[in-house]
């Protein structure tokens, strides 16, 4: 069985300011570990992705995450916030089950940023 | 396009009406996903298909709920008989990993509303 723990429903920064969204996982076999985002009225988009190469990952517009195995752990950060930051973001767990590895997801974390 | 596109984008239902909802996948995917997303909730699985063969359905609440890709490329999920409860966005996703260790790509989902 996998699940996700997303802290905290919605997190509040200052434009410039670190960003730090928490996941928390729980998997039987190693995961695939992933932080979509989504922007009012579209698709989830990938931002980064961990598949055990290397335990930071970098993903797109500046952000990365930590994988944390004794903690069990992904957690997302930006250095400095910007104002278009602002979305939805999810993290989720993939690990394999009967041979199929099917994503589960958080509750999600909405970012707000602001001036 | 060359994205996941679903169609219709928004749908209102009476209760107790049937509905189809369709997904057409980036060409060439193997995997194709169905989630459900209630509102302040993240994606729920619903269903999984490897190429034309459902893997997976163990995320379907009930047998109102039915799914098809015959030709392993279009899907179609269809709910039978909605209820109130079915009110939610439906997204697909899908991705060139046979299984759902790789990116997803999402469409922007369908928003149906049972009355």
């Amino acid at each position: 069985a996998q699940s996700v723990t997303q802290l905290g429903s919605h997190v509040s920064v200052s434009e410039g300011a670190l960003v730090l969204l928490r996941c928390n996982y729980s998997s039987s076999v190693p995961p695939y570990l992933f932080w979509y985002v989504q922007y009012p009225n579209q698709g989830l988009q990938l931002l980064l992705k961990y598949t055990s190469a290397a335990t930071l990952v970098k993903g797109i517009n500046g952000f990365e995450a930590e994988f944390k195995k004794s903690e069990t752990s992904f957690h997302l950060t930006k250095p400095s916030a910007h104002m278009s930051d602002a979305a939805e973001y999810f993290c989720a767990v993939s690990s394999s089950s009967g041979g199929s590895y099917i994503p589960t997801f958080g509750r999600g974390t909405s970012l707000i940023v602001h001036p | 396009g060359a994205g996941v596109s679903q169609s219709p984008r928004y749908k209102v239902a009476k209760r107790g009406q049937d509905v189809a909802l369709r997904c057409d996948p980036i060409s060439g995917h193997v995997s194709l996903f169905w989630y459900q997303q209630a509102l302040g909730q993240g994606p729920e699985f619903l269903t999984y298909f490897q190429n034309e063969a459902q893997l997976d359905k163990s995320g379907l609440p009930s047998d109102r709920f039915f799914a098809e890709r015959p030709e392993g490329s279009v899907s179609t999920l269809k709910i039978q008989r909605t209820q109130q409860e079915d009110s939610a966005v439906y997204l697909c996703a899908s991705s060139l990993a046979r299984s759902g260790g790789g990116e997803l790509f999402f469409g922007e989902g369908s928003r149906l509303t049972v009355l």
